[in-house]
């Protein structure tokens, strides 16, 4: 069964950087797959954030400036998202799901979401 | 950047067919990439609904269907369900940003 799983910090002041973890399990990061980050404040759209691919071809969102960086550990089947320069607008439910090529590249299997508050 | 719209919102009775349009540019749909459709139910992760423009993943029931034209494409639920009142986005390339994705602002369907 294929799952992934967010973790990281619940409360982060403005300014910190967020570290989030998604955990992986069903499948290797190896494989031909991807893992995207996507975000969704309380009651608005969901915002693609970053993916990396078992290649370790990247990319990130440009709207967010060079705050984020994505990388992944295959051997512990963790992808990471780290994002600077915390603000309280960047509160919202982070969530991470599996890029996979069988389905066209879509995200066919989504973490639960990790809701992050960004308050001092 | 790619810019994805949908209506805000559509609604229907039970049992109609309702449709969201997802416009794109031709920088993304209208460069041939592929839309995934994707449906969010209250409190919950989005579920991939359509991918490859057409295709359903298994266990998707037959009345959501897909379809791609152009610069758009649309999603149509046929035989409307109380369950099937969720948010619908549809998702992207960007292909003027290399390998970015994009999600449209999504459509909250209401069954009346």
């Amino acid at each position: 069964q294929v799952t992934l799983k967010e973790s990281g910090p619940v409360l982060v002041k403005p300014t910190e950087t967020l570290t989030l973890t998604c955990s992986v399990s069903g499948f290797s990061l190896s494989d031909r797959v991807g893992v995207s980050w996507i975000r969704q404040p309380p009651g608005k759209a969901l915002e693609w954030l970053a993916h990396i691919f078992s290649n370790d071809a990247k990319s990130h969102s440009t709207s967010l400036k060079g705050r984020l960086t994505i990388s992944k550990d295959t051997s512990k089947s963790q992808v990471v998202l780290t994002m600077t320069n915390m603000d309280p607008v960047d509160t919202s439910t982070y969530y991470c799901a599996r890029i996979y090529n069988g389905y066209g590249y879509g995200m066919d299997v989504w973490g639960q979401g990790t809701t992050v508050t960004v308050s001092s | 950047q790619s810019v994805l719209t949908q209506p805000p919102s559509v609604s229907g009775a039970p049992g109609q067919r309702v449709t969201i349009s997802c416009t794109g540019s031709s920088s993304d749909i209208g460069a041939g990439h592929d839309v995934h459709w994707y449906q969010q139910l209250p409190g919950t992760a989005p579920k991939l609904l359509i991918y490859g423009n057409y295709y359903r993943p298994s266990g998707v029931p037959d009345r959501f269907s897909g379809s791609k034209s152009g610069t758009s494409a649309s999603l149509t639920i046929s035989g409307l369900q109380a369950e099937d009142e969720a948010d619908y986005y549809c998702q992207s390339f960007d292909g003027s940003l290399s390998l970015s994705y994009a999600f449209a602002t999504g459509t909250k369907v209401t069954v009346l």
